[in-house]
């Protein structure tokens, strides 16, 4: 069965401490693996895509990285407004999405 | 600004009523989605209509009807609400299933079955 895990669930960080928040994945053929950033009351908004193993992408203090299981969304030095739930999306062979329950993430000044 | 757009914003309900919820873009994509979002749960897709003319049912469809009226809108009918159907209804769209950015959302619709 195709399915994406996300951990932890939630995680807060005072400002300035690194930290990543991991998703893992068991789909039949990745198309790619897509983070989003969700603030609350609101719709997921589009960080990155990964498409095969070894590849990474960055933007600001958020790297996200893929291997051939699992993903991780790497942040460095976070600021409170880095307060969010990240959502990992794969997107499998039939060009069906699937979805993990997000991790929320709270950064203390 | 160029987006999804989505009404209502919110909706409290009586069990067996029903009602629509409406999605319009305005970015020229060729596909929409409709998805419910309950925690603990991650969203899950309703429908989805690959492009215009065309839909077809997603992971929890039951209880739901779709129509794509044209490129730009996708709207969701609940044809007789339940309390089951309580949830953050949201409407995607995505250039083509190739696109590199992933879905565009909307803000979503807060739905109350009571």
């Amino acid at each position: 069965e195709d399915q994406v895990t996300q951990s932890p669930e939630a995680l807060r960080l005072q400002e300035g401490e690194s930290s990543s928040l991991n998703c893992s994945y068991t789909v039949s053929g990745l198309r790619g693996l897509f983070w989003y950033r969700q603030d609350p009351g609101k719709g997921p908004e589009f960080l990155f895509t990964l498409y095969s193993a070894g590849e990474e992408k960055e933007k600001e203090r958020l790297k996200a990285t893929l291997t051939k299981k699992e993903s991780f969304l790497h942040i460095t030095a976070p600021k409170p407004e880095d307060s969010a739930t990240y959502l990992c999306a794969v997107q499998a062979d039939g060009n069906q999405f699937y979805f993990g329950t997000g991790t929320s993430l709270t950064v203390i000044p | 600004n160029a987006g999804v757009t989505q009404t209502p914003k919110f909706q409290v309900l009586k069990t067996g009523q029903s009602m629509t919820l409406q999605c319009a873009q305005d970015m020229n994509h060729n596909s929409m989605y409709w998805y419910r979002q309950d925690p603990g749960m991650g969203l899950r897709l309703i429908y989805y209509s690959a492009s215009e003319g065309t839909t077809d049912k997603g992971e929890v469809p039951n209880g739901y009807n779709v129509s794509r009226l044209n490129k730009r809108e996708f709207s969701l009918r609940l044809e007789s609400a339940a309390p089951s159907q309580t949830s953050v209804y949201f409407c995607a769209s995505i250039l083509n299933l190739n696109w590199n950015y992933g879905y565009t959302f909307g803000s979503g619709t807060r739905l109350t079955v009571v």
